[in-house]
């Protein structure tokens, strides 16, 4: 059973503090994402990964920023948080290969900033 | 860029048919998927459009036109267990990420 799981479910933090959430795949997927959902607004994309250590700008990277030092783990970084990131956040991956879109996401981590 | 629309909100009654609509503008895609979410839930993925036509998985239909860059989902038969959000999403041609549209809500009356 393919897997992504993300650090936790809920979280509240305080502005201006520095924030890492984690996500962890089980699937082997080159490409890993991290999505913002608020309502109304559907899903924008933050960051991706196609591979280790290289990262992308989605639409909306501005405050944010990521890691990926290994293949399965891909971490979104609040530097300072602010109150506008309260959010749920949404962690996904897909692999390589062919047209294959079928994305696996993650539970989802709502971030309250405070 | 990439954009996606959707109908915000669908309202259907338990048992009858409904067709969730999905325009783009886009400079090149690999084909149109579909993601349900429950409330509370992950988005999960439902279908994929890499040819124009429709395509049909049980009670869930996907239809893709790329002259028009129009598709829908049409759900059947429809359950109250079908009440979710539905995202259409498409691959980046000249790169790995996936888009998604905005979301409909789909409710449905008993």
């Amino acid at each position: 059973d393919v897997k992504v799981t993300q650090s936790s479910r809920y979280l509240v933090k305080r502005t201006g503090e520095k924030v890492f959430l984690e996500c962890v795949q089980d699937m082997d997927h080159e490409n890993m994402f991290w999505y913002r959902q608020d309502p109304g607004l559907g899903l924008r994309l933050i960051y991706f990964s196609y591979d280790v250590k290289m990262k992308e700008k989605g639409d909306i990277p501005e405050g944010y920023s990521v890691s990926r030092e290994k293949k399965e783990r891909f971490s979104l970084i609040l530097e300072s948080a602010s109150t506008n990131q309260t959010s749920m956040y949404l962690c996904a991956s897909y692999a390589v290969g062919g047209e294959n879109t079928e994305a696996f996401f993650g539970q989802g981590t709502r971030l309250t900033v405070v | 860029g990439q954009s996606l629309e959707q109908p915000s909100e669908v309202t259907a009654v338990e048992g009858a048919i409904v067709q969730i609509n999905c325009t783009y503008q886009t400079s090149g895609f690999y084909g149109l998927s579909w993601y349900q979410q429950h409330d509370g839930g992950a988005p999960t993925f439902l279908s994929y459009n890499a040819l124009d036509g429709l395509e049909e998985t049980g009670r869930f239909s996907s239809f893709l036109s790329r002259s028009d860059s129009y598709g829908y989902l049409l759900l059947q038969e429809l359950q109250m267990k079908d009440s979710a959000s539905y995202f259409c999403a498409v691959r980046d041609l000249g790169a790995s990420k996936i888009i998604f549209g905005s979301g409909t809500r789909l409710s449905i009356r008993p």
